[in-house]
């Protein structure tokens, strides 16, 4: 088994700062993602990466920024916090050809 | 593109009472279905994954059943218990005809099942 570890769990900016949000997993994935949940809205996907060094721009990629310098760790900065970004981000990995996402337990942003 | 709707967005039922989720999606290309389950402060957990090809499924406590002519998807907990209280989403794919395909996740469903 593998485990996807979010760090930090719970992180509180101002508004204008610029803040990152990282995540390790060890299965080996190929392919990981970072996704908003805003509740009642489900999670929209943000950025993806299929390998080292690829970003993909998701849904709601404007105001983010993402960084897949190695196989196995994923950020996303915030690049200019706003209120109406509270929300829980949380990143997902997935084995290329397999079809199931697995989750790690999420960031909660808070702006101040 | 796709789009789906989950309903209801919070159900309450009374433990040993059956409960039922329901999404609704428009590709008729969707191929993979998914529902997930997410206890508070915690990730997503796979509760099961379901291809196209098969119509019931069923895992310990629940069915999944896909309706391919209505093009809906549900989540029926037959017989609930307390520990069944979370969120769940259902999560749509389409055959993957590049090398990529999203998946796309309904609004979620807060379940509270009380004793």
């Amino acid at each position: 088994g593998g485990i996807i570890t979010q760090t930090p769990k719970f992180l509180i900016g101002q508004e204008g700062q610029k803040l990152t949000l990282k995540c390790q997993q060890n299965f080996n994935h190929d392919t990981m993602y970072w996704y908003r949940q805003d509740s009642g809205k489900g999670l929209r996907l943000i950025y993806y990466s299929i390998t080292e060094n690829d970003l993909q721009k998701g849904d709601l990629s404007e105001g983010y920024d993402a960084s897949r310098e190695k196989k196995s760790s994923f950020s996303l900065t915030v690049t200019s916090a706003q209120k109406n970004e509270m929300a829980v981000f949380l990143c997902a990995s997935r084995d290329w050809g397999g079809e199931t996402l697995y989750f790690g337990s999420g960031t909660r942003l808070t702006v101040l | 593109g796709e789009q789906v709707e989950q309903r209801p967005p919070h159900l309450s039922v009374r433990e040993g009472d059956s409960a039922v989720i329901i999404c609704t999606y428009t590709d008729p290309n969707s191929y993979y279905f998914f529902w997930y389950k997410q206890e508070p402060g915690a990730g997503l957990q796979l509760l099961m994954k379901v291809f196209s090809s098969t119509e019931i499924n069923e895992g310990q406590g629940f069915t999944v059943l896909l309706n391919k002519k209505d093009k809906q998807l549900s989540l029926n907990l037959t017989a609930a218990h307390p520990g069944d209280s979370a969120v769940y989403f259902c999560a749509v794919r389409r055959i993957a005809s590049s090398s990529f395909s999203k998946l796309v996740f309904g609004q979620g469903t807060s379940l509270s099942v009380v004793p």
